[in-house]
C-alpha cells in the first residue's frame, strides 16, 4: 500500500516567508509525528498528534512553527517569517498505534528538505 | 534528558569485511532501541530494534544487543557488501505506546568493492 508522502519534496524560501509543509499519513494510522533533520544530523522531534489532538509540541523551537492535523489525517506544519536557521529537512512518520506493539513502528517518509535564502 | 551517542563516521570498509558501529544511550526507565538507515536518496527505514534488555535485534545480517549494565546497542555485521552504503542512525523510544523518538547523529557507511 501507499506510505507516507510529503510535500512539497523541495522548496526554496526568501528569509521572511511563510512556508506549509504537507504530510499524508498512511490510511488508518492515528499517530503523526514531525521531525527536523539539519544538514549531518539525526532528525529531532518537533511535535505529536494522536488523532486531531497534538499531544505534545515540546520540540516546536520557536513560536513561528505551528501544525495542525484538523481532521486526524493529513498535516501541515507552518513556518512564519522564516529564517535560515529553519533549512533542514522536516520528516513527517505516523503509526497505527493500536493494541499490540508492533504497530506503534514509526514509517517515515521521504521528507520535504526546506532551503532558506 | 534522554540521549542517543554513536561513533562519529564517516566509516570506510572494504567488502566483506567486519562491520562495529558503536552506540550508548542515556533514558530513565526502559526504552526500546533502534537502528533505522537511510540509503543514498531514500527515506528513514527501521532496520531492527529490541524492547528489552538482553534482546537481540536482527536483520539483513545485522544485528544488535540492548545491554542494559553498559547502556549499549552496538550494530554489528559480519560481512558488509557495497550495497550496505548508507548512513546509519541509534536511537532510542519510551516503551509502551507511541513516543517521540530520539536519534543519534548518524554514521555514514562507505564499502569500498
Amino acid at each position: 500500500g501507499a506510505g507516507v508522502s510529503q510535500s512539497p519534496r523541495y522548496k526554496v524560501a526568501k528569509r521572511g516567508q511563510d512556508v506549509a509543509l504537507r504530510c499524508d499519513p498512511i490510511s488508518g494510522h492515528v499517530s503523526l509525528f514531525w521531525y527536523q533533520q539539519a544538514l549531518g544530523q539525526g532528525p529531532e522531534f518537533l511535535t505529536y498528534f494522536q488523532n486531531e489532538a497534538q499531544l505534545d509540541k515540546s520540540g516546536l523551537p520557536s513560536d513561528r512553527f505551528f501544525a495542525e492535523r484538523p481532521e486526524g489525517s493529513v498535516s501541515t506544519l507552518k513556518i512564519q517569517r522564516t529564517q535560515q536557521e529553519d533549512s533542514a529537512v522536516y520528516l513527517c512518520a505516523s503509526s497505527l498505534s493500536r493494541g499490540t506493539e508492533s504497530s506503534y513502528e514509526q514509517y517515515f517518509g521521504p521528507g520535504t528538505r526546506l532551503t532558506v535564502t | 534528558g534522554d540521549s542517543v551517542t554513536q561513533m562519529e563516521g564517516p566509516v570506510t570498509l572494504s567488502e566483506e569485511a567486519f562491520l562495529t558501529i558503536n552506540c550508548t544511550y542515556t533514558a530513565t526507565g526502559y526504552p526500546s532501541l533502534f537502528w533505522y538507515v537511510q540509503y543514498p536518496g531514500e527515506g528513514l527505514q527501521l532496520l531492527l530494534k529490541a524492547t528489552k534488555a538482553d534482546d537481540k535485534g536482527s536483520n539483513k545480517g545485522f544485528e544488535a544487543t540492548y545491554r542494559k549494565e553498559t547502556t549499549s546497542f552496538h550494530l554489528e555485521k559480519g560481512s558488509v557488501q557495497v550495497s550496505d552504503s548508507a548512513v546509519y542512525f541509534c536511537a532510542l523510544s519510551g516503551s509502551g505506546g507511541a513516543s517521540k523518538i530520539i536519534f543519534g547523529s548518524g554514521t555514514r557507511l562507505s564499502i569500498r568493492p
